[in-house]
């Protein structure tokens, strides 16, 4: 189908490890990415994947990704209270300037303590 | 650097107005996007400018429309206004290489505009 599908809502423990499901449409999608939406703020770009990588680290975010079955997550560390926020993949459909983003639904975050 | 700058930030409309929403994109950055977010919606691409030449354009009627100037701003405007068109507006800027190819894969969002349509 067209839509990028995430779960709409996760809560977790202030420490615990968060982790966000994407599912993606289109397997020759180049880039992956994960936005963080802060109330009242525009989105922010936490990391992207190649297509060709498995996986990707960066500080307490892991990004894998399973081209097979266009699956996708964010895996956060050590959630802390400021990880609060509704969290976006997005699949870049197309090559070069013809590319465009298409977002997920979006997974609110909510830590508690 | 300045990010992407977003003007005005919070706009209220009636119906049957129109509605000029402005991007001024990253410096040196060529190509800006457009997307709505609604609640229902959620984000939805509208369209894509890079060298003052729409590139790619989403699945919205007429009514939405835009430009790019020289110096890269951009401007989207939305023509007869309905209730439905309440949302908030990002741009994000991205950088692409000389030929038009993708130099920089990482697009830069403004705050967006928040526009009610009442």
């Amino acid at each position: 189908g067209e839509d990028v599908e995430q779960s709409l809502f996760l809560s977790v423990r202030e420490g615990d490890s968060s982790v966000i499901n994407c599912t993606y449409t289109d397997s020759s999608s180049t880039y992956l990415y994960w936005y963080k939406q802060e109330p009242g703020a525009g989105l922010q770009l936490l990391t992207y994947i190649f297509s060709n990588m498995d996986m990707k680290q960066d500080q307490r975010l892991t990004v894998l990704l399973n081209k097979k079955d266009k699956h996708l997550s964010l895996r956060i560390a050590d959630t802390q209270t400021g990880d609060s926020a509704i969290y976006f993949c997005a699949e870049k459909k197309g090559a070069g300037t013809a590319s465009k983003l298409t977002f997920g639904t979006g997974t609110r975050l909510q830590v508690t303590l | 650097k300045a990010g992407v700058t977003q003007t005005p930030r919070y706009l209220i409309k009636t119906r049957g107005q129109q509605v000029t929403l402005s991007c001024s994109p990253i410096s040196g950055h060529r190509s800006v996007s457009w997307y709505q977010q609604t609640p229902g919606q959620g984000l939805q691409f509208l369209f894509e400018y890079f060298s003052e030449t729409q590139r790619n354009k989403g699945n919205f009627p007429g009514r939405f429309s835009g430009r790019q100037f020289s110096n890269s701003r951009s401007e989207m405007n939305v023509s007869t206004l309905e209730l439905g068109d309440s949302a908030l507006y990002l741009c994000a800027s991205s950088l692409w290489g000389p030929g038009g190819e993708l130099f920089d894969t990482e697009a830069f969002f403004g705050q967006g505009t928040r526009l009610t349509v009442v």
